[in-house]
């Protein structure tokens, strides 16, 4: 079984702070993601991966980034949280034709 | 880009019911539609997908049909049971896009004993 671990299940953090939020996959897969998980809007993708140092922008990609230095690492940036970004944050990795999702990491930014 | 829209937001059945969730899909390329189950405070799973060029696939209880023409797709949950009560999302997925998924706002299934 393809394991997509997220480093952290809980976070809170203050407003104007940087935060990264990890994302670890231990099987070789090219593609990873990042989606923001709201109630009533479903799964919303801010960036993606489909390769080491390649990324593109999702449908919400404003106020993070990402970075994707090693295959199985593929960490989101809050270049300076707002509580508009509390939420829950859910990484997924490529496999086959579906995605294996992470536990998610639920961020409250105060 | 695509959007995907899915309907009912809340559904609760009886238990033995069966149980019918539709999204409708606006990109004509999509060739990929995946359903996810979402237990409470767990992450989403994959429980059923199809491609484009099959109309209808089936998995015990549960099925998924796809009419290209109208641009929608549907889950069908037959004999529900309590532990079926979940949020479930479809999506969607065109050919060239690096795998992206797009995914409806989720369905909450209730099934009452």
């Amino acid at each position: 079984d393809v394991k997509v671990t997220q480093s952290s299940r809980y976070l809170v953090k203050r407003t104007g702070e940087k935060v990264f939020l990890e994302c670890v996959q231990d099987m070789d897969h090219e593609n990873m993601f990042w989606y923001r998980q709201d109630p009533g809007l479903g799964l919303r993708l801010i960036y993606f991966s489909y390769d080491v140092k390649m990324k593109e922008k999702g449908d919400i990609p404003e106020g993070y980034s990402v970075s994707r230095e090693k295959k199985e690492r593929f960490s989101l940036i809050l270049e300076s949280a707002s509580t508009n970004q509390t939420s829950m944050y859910l990484c997924a990795s490529r496999l086959a034709e579906g995605y294996t999702f992470g536990s998610g990491t639920r961020l409250t930014v105060v | 880009g695509e959007n995907v829209e899915q309907h009912p937001s809340t559904l609760s059945v009886q238990e033995g019911d069966s149980a019918v969730i539709k999204c409708t899909y606006s990109d004509s390329a999509s060739n990929y539609f995946p359903w996810y189950k979402q237990e409470l405070g767990k992450r989403p799973q994959l429980i059923i997908d199809i491609r484009s060029n099959v109309g209808e696939k089936k998995d015990q209880r549960i099925a998924v049909t796809l009419n290209k023409t109208a641009k929608h797709f549907s889950l069908h949950i037959t004999e529900t049971q309590p532990e079926d009560s979940a949020v479930y999302f479809c999506a969607a997925r065109r050919g060239g896009s690096n795998y992206k998924l797009t995914f409806g706002k989720g369905t909450l299934l209730t099934v009452n004993p």
